[in-house]
């Protein structure tokens, strides 16, 4: 069975600092999707990353992913007060079109 | 483009009652999802159909829950009767399914709260 490990759940920091977010799964796959969820709100897509070493940058958000560790990172340059949210990575069973969540990361920014 | 739609948005009913949920997939879109995002953890799937046929329904608590996608387009999720654990956010997904990419678009999500 496919596990999908996020850390850290809870992270609050402050406006202008830099951190990462990690997301481990158990077995092999090439194909993952990090997700932003606001309150209240459904997923959306952020990034997809289709292959290992592939590396994706949308404004101060970076994600890439390493198919040989089964890990991939969601950094936050610069984080502003916006970023706020839940973040979710999301693992495809190879083959399966299936979805696999991890239990998110709920960041707070702090002015 | 539009979105996937979904209704009801929220939904309140109490524990044994029956409860059916809507679902409109991107026009195009061969494969449908339905998950279901308890509280503080992530989305976890229910049911899988492409285009009108189950490709994976192993998640489904088949004894109460029930789904359906006729004609290969919209879908519909049934429970019946509910319980206080079912009490979460349904949200409906799709995706091109394997004639294009894998990547899935959700709805908006319907709000089930049992009491």
């Amino acid at each position: 069975e496919l596990k999908v490990e996020q850390n850290p759940l809870f992270l609050s920091m402050q406006e202008g600092k830099n951190y990462t977010i990690y997301c481990n799964y158990s077995t092999t796959s090439d194909r993952l999707y990090w997700y932003r969820q606001d309150p209240g709100k459904s997923l959306e897509s952020l990034f997809v990353l289709l292959s290992n070493g592939a590396v994706k940058q949308e404004g101060r958000l970076m994600a890439s992913l390493d198919t040989k560790a089964r890990l991939s990172t969601l950094h936050i340059t610069a984080a502003v007060h916006d970023l706020s949210a839940t973040y979710f990575c999301a693992v495809d069973i190879q083959g399966a079109q299936k979805l696999v969540f991890g239990q998110g990361t709920r960041l707070t920014i702090n002015p | 483009e539009a979105g996937v739609a979904q209704s009801p948005r929220y939904k309140i009913i109490e524990k044994r009652q029956s409860v059916a949920f809507w679902c409109n997939p991107i026009s195009g879109h061969a494969t449908l999802y339905w998950y279901q995002q308890i509280l503080g953890q992530g989305p976890k799937l229910l049911i899988q159909f492409q285009n009108n046929g189950v490709v994976d329904d192993s998640q489904l608590p088949k004894d109460r829950f029930s789904a359906e996608r006729l004609k290969g387009v919209d879908s519909t999720l049934k429970i019946q009767p509910a319980k206080l654990e079912d009490s979460a956010v349904y949200l409906c997904a799709s995706s091109l399914g394997p004639s294009g990419a894998y990547e899935q678009y959700f709805g908006p999500g319907t709000r089930l709260t049992v009491t």
